[in-house]
């Protein structure tokens, strides 16, 4: 199983600041590795996928990098809703299909 | 509009079953793979079943393998989890999930439903 490790756990930034979001895999997912926003009592929402793939409808704010085992989502200039809870996911080998553990972003 | 929408969920006792639905609108459900995912109260998603397009391949987490069923009726636009011998640690949210690029084996979920809550007490 592929293990998804996020950091940091928390992040606390003030609206206007860059985030930076990581997210580390146990073993090479290539590029498929996707980022989901989640707010209270909603679904999960798809940011990024394949790496680097915005979704449709996904502010250009929004960006993702990397492959093998390292990732990054980065949110150039945060907007007041774009404080949640992010989770990184694979689909490079599976079964399992699995998701990071989440980083919550605060305002600081 | 483009959606799924579960129902299905409520309250059953440890070693009950239900069967939950997952109703699609707004675009062709046939050529489409989808997934249960399930997020426990207070955690991170976690995914639990797949099924192709044509139902050719299926796929389950080992933590419900044997127990859980995912099946679709692409007449009725319809995607089903059925689950028997339900345990305390199979409370949570379940949520449908569309591959975002038609049947694919790599891809991330571009649209969720709403949700339905399952919980399983005595």
């Amino acid at each position: 199983e592929i293990v998804l490790t996020q950091s940091p756990a928390t992040l606390s930034l003030s609206p206007g600041e860059r985030a930076t979001l990581s997210c580390r895999a146990s073993q090479s997912v290539r590029t498929y590795l996707a980022w989901y926003q989640q707010k209270p009592g909603q679904a999960p929402r798809l940011l990024t996928y394949d790496a680097s793939n915005r979704a449709t409808g996904i502010p250009a704010r929004f960006s993702g990098s990397g492959s093998g085992t390292d990732f990054t989502l980065t949110i150039s200039s945060l907007e007041p809703e774009d404080f949640a809870l992010y989770y990184c996911h694979q689909r490079s080998s599976w079964p399992p299909i699995t998701f990071g553990q989440g980083t919550r972003l605060e305002i600081k | 509009e483009v959606q799924l929408v579960e129902s299905g969920g409520g309250l059953v006792k440890p070693g009950g079953s239900l069967r939950l639905s997952c109703a699609a609108s707004g675009f062709t459900f046939s050529t489409y793979s989808l997934n249960w995912v399930r997020q426990a109260p207070g955690k991170g998603p976690e995914w639990v079943a797949y099924i192709s397009s044509g139902s050719t391949y299926t796929y389950y987490a080992d933590s419900v393998k044997g127990r859980f069923t995912i099946s679709r009726d692409d007449a009725k636009d319809s995607l089903y989890l059925q689950m028997n011998n339900l345990r305390v640690e199979d409370t949570a949210i379940y949520y449908c999930a569309r591959d975002v690029n038609g049947d694919c084996y790599t891809c991330a979920f571009d649209l969720w439903g709403p949700g339905t809550m399952v919980t399983v007490s005595s």
